[in-house]
């Protein structure tokens, strides 16, 4: 099975800053990759499929982009509403696995 | 509006069984493919199965293959999972999802989840 492996785990950052978090497939996955948001006690969002395809309603502060076997969901520019759990998740074939999340936090 | 609302969570002691229902509204039901999703305190996401629309492709995670049974009702408009022989290792809040694809899928649309705790 294609393991999911997201960096950093953990990300502390100021509002307004671009953050970055990757995510690497350990085989090529073409673009079927996407990434979910959960904030605390909250049921997971999806943000972007299609590696960078937004879902509608998503801030146009989040993109995602790669290809293949590297990933990445960037935060132009960090606001407060942002703290969350991230992951980004593989879906070319079943079994459908997640990253282990990145958990963002405001310095 | 698409709503997905999950039941059927408790305790239950390690070996015993539970299962769980999804009631789906706001969209065509038999349109879609459904998972399962489940999330333990405190961890990761993992997704646990997923059935295609007439039922007739069902495909799980490793760990709970020959223990859990994914299942629906289109006239019902309703997603279930059957668990069997639960461990520990099961006890995770269960969410229901709408797959937007196929057996490979991403989901657009989540209920609330459901808590599933095994324990003595």
């Amino acid at each position: 099975d294609i393991q999911m492996t997201q960096s950093p785990s953990s990300l502390s950052a100021s509002v307004g800053d671009r953050v970055t978090i990757t995510c690497r497939a350990s085989q090529g996955i073409s673009n079927y990759l996407a990434w979910y948001q959960q904030k605390p006690g909250k049921v997971p969002k999806l943000l972007i499929y299609a590696a960078s395809t937004l879902q509608s309603g998503v801030p146009s502060r989040f993109s995602g982009s790669g290809s293949g076997t590297d990933f990445t969901l960037t935060i132009s520019s960090l606001q407060p509403e942002d703290v969350a759990t991230y992951y980004c998740q593989k879906y070319n074939s079943a079994p459908c696995s997640f990253g282990q999340g990145t958990k963002l936090e405001i310095k | 509006e698409v709503q997905l609302v999950e039941s059927g969570g408790g305790l239950v002691q390690p070996g015993g069984s539970l299962r769980l229902s999804c009631a789906a509204s706001g969209f065509t039901f038999s349109s879609y493919w459904m998972s399962w999703v489940r999330q333990a305190p405190g961890k990761g996401l993992e997704w646990v199965a997923n059935i295609k629309q007439d039922g007739s492709e069902k495909y799980y995670v490793d760990s709970v293959k020959g223990r859990f049974t994914i299942s629906r009702d289109n006239a019902k408009n309703s997603l279930y999972l059957q668990m069997n022989s639960l461990r520990a290792e099961d006890t995770a809040v269960y969410y229901c999802a709408r797959d937007v694809w196929g057996s490979g899928s991403y989901w657009d649309y989540w209920g609330q989840g459901t808590l599933v705790t095994v324990s003595s």
